[in-house]
């Protein structure tokens, strides 16, 4: 079973310029979520999705991040302007998404994002 | 809302040695527990997890502990092997009424060493 595909893997821009991310999660996957991991810290979840709906997004600076799922099945996630503080890993991470149920989360590997 | 703390934040091992890391938590209603190993430039991959229902689970040489009146759940490690070496991240999150699954909250991280 193919897993979470995530890319570019590596992304290196300067301060105030626009930068996108792409995932394809697991087939079958309902819920897709995308989380940000600042170096030397855990995942911090940014956006929960179930199916193309937004389940939660309370943490997201939408002020500059933006994300979408379009069909239920591959997210985006653009940041606009980036600013310095954005450098980290964007770690994308799907699951079945079964209500009443505790659901695996499968992470992707991660976008290295670095803003000069 | 809830927080988990981690430590250590570091621990070496001798090849062999077992390996105890432990997260406390906040939040009395989060019910489900996962650990997850993340090697470098890989996503985190859940090793095992519990539920609150449970006070011990075990998975050949891992185990977790949960002890919810304090608050607090460990991982074991016994028989370390170099390939042990990664960091390890508690996560603490609940199944909430709508019947959907809550927001996994990270610990810091505990970076594993298993020196041969």
């Amino acid at each position: 079973e193919a897993g979470v595909a995530q890319s570019p893997r590596y992304k290196i821009i300067e301060k105030r310029q626009s930068v996108a991310f792409w995932c394809n999660p697991i087939s079958g996957h309902a819920t897709l979520y995308w989380y940000q991991q600042i170096l030397g810290q855990g995942p911090k979840l940014l956006i929960q999705f179930q199916n193309n709906g937004v389940v939660d997004d309370s943490q997201l600076p939408k002020d500059r991040f933006s994300a979408e799922r379009l069909k239920g099945v591959d997210s985006t996630l653009k940041i606009q302007p980036a600013k310095l503080e954005d450098s980290a890993v964007y770690l994308c991470a799907s699951s079945l998404g079964l209500d009443f149920s505790y659901n695996e989360q499968f992470f992707g590997p991660g976008t290295r994002l670095t803003v000069l | 809302g809830e927080n988990v703390e981690q430590h250590p934040s570091t621990l070496s091992v001798q090849e062999g040695d077992s390996a105890v890391i432990k997260c406390t938590y906040s939040d009395s209603a989060s019910n489900y527990f996962p650990w997850y190993k993340q090697e470098l430039g890989k996503g985190p991959q859940l090793i095992i997890d519990i539920r609150s229902n449970v006070g011990e689970k075990k998975d050949q040489r891992i185990a977790v502990t949960l002890n919810k009146t304090a608050k607090h759940f460990s991982l074991h490690i016994t028989e370390t092997q170099p390939e042990d070496s990664a960091v390890y991240f508690c996560a603490a999150s609940d199944v909430n009424y709508g019947g959907s699954q809550g927001n996994l909250i990270f610990g810091k991280g505990t970076k594993l060493s298993v020196k041969p």
